[in-house]
């Protein structure tokens, strides 16, 4: 099956710093790739949609400024999560969609101290 | 807006049951879909069911979709220790711009007991 890589898989950073997430599609390529968060013991939350050449489509309440995201091949999206503050803290998975499903990354753990 | 509600949202069972997990959702779908989660790894992805399927199987996975009543159900059979995860259900709405979008249930925590 398709597979998604996240990188890194961890990151811990300090209050204030920016922190930036990839994710990529090893084996297709992805027009569409889209973010979600989770919180512990809660389910996942779409934050925005990641199309390859255009503007990033977020969900209601998601900061379009705090949460950066690029799309600039059709096998890479970056989210970049500036200025973290510790409610920052989550773990965040990407999906690229294929012809019928979503294909998952990993996750990555992110921890703001 | 998270549509999907599931139900149980925990459920303990013991090695060789069956463990059944219900879903709804709100909105017309394209799709429905169920996902595995262990705990702080990534989703797994266990089976899609379209909006003109009633049920599906795959291995020990049976899967119903009911359109009318907007809900779905997740049985695994014959359980296994390993089975011990998070599930979730998904939906895929109808709409343009909304294609390819999940809404995410909130999961249940299943615990299969050796």
């Amino acid at each position: 099956g398709a597979v998604v890589s996240q990188h890194p898989s961890r990151v811990i950073c300090k209050s204030g710093t920016s922190v930036k997430i990839e994710c990529r599609s090893l084996d297709f390529q992805a027009t569409t790739m889209f973010w979600y968060r989770q919180f512990p013991k809660q389910s996942l939350m779409l934050m925005a949609t990641s199309n390859e050449g255009s503007k990033a489509t977020y969900e209601q309440g998601v900061e379009k400024d705090k949460f950066l995201i690029n799309h600039a091949s059709l096998t890479l999206s970056t989210l970049t999560v500036t200025s973290a503050h510790p409610e920052d803290s989550s773990f965040y998975i990407c999906s690229a969609r294929g012809n019928y499903e979503q294909y998952f990354g990993p996750g990555t753990r992110l921890t703001v101290t | 807006s998270q549509q999907g509600e599931e139900d149980p949202q925990a459920l303990s069972i013991q090695e060789g049951e069956n463990a059944t997990m219900n879903c709804s959702y709100k909105t017309s779908i394209n799709n429905l879909q169920w996902y595995r989660q262990n705990s702080g790894r990534g989703l797994v992805h266990l089976i899609l069911i379209r909006s003109n399927e009633r049920e599906k199987h795959s291995g020990r996975l049976r899967v119903t979709l009911d359109t009318s009543k907007k809900s779905s159900s997740l049985l695994i059979t014959a359980s296994r220790a390993a089975d011990t995860a998070s599930y979730f259900c998904a939906t895929d709405s109808t709409g343009g711009t909304s294609y390819g979008k999940l809404t995410f249930g909130q999961g249940t925590i299943l615990t299969v007991h050796p």
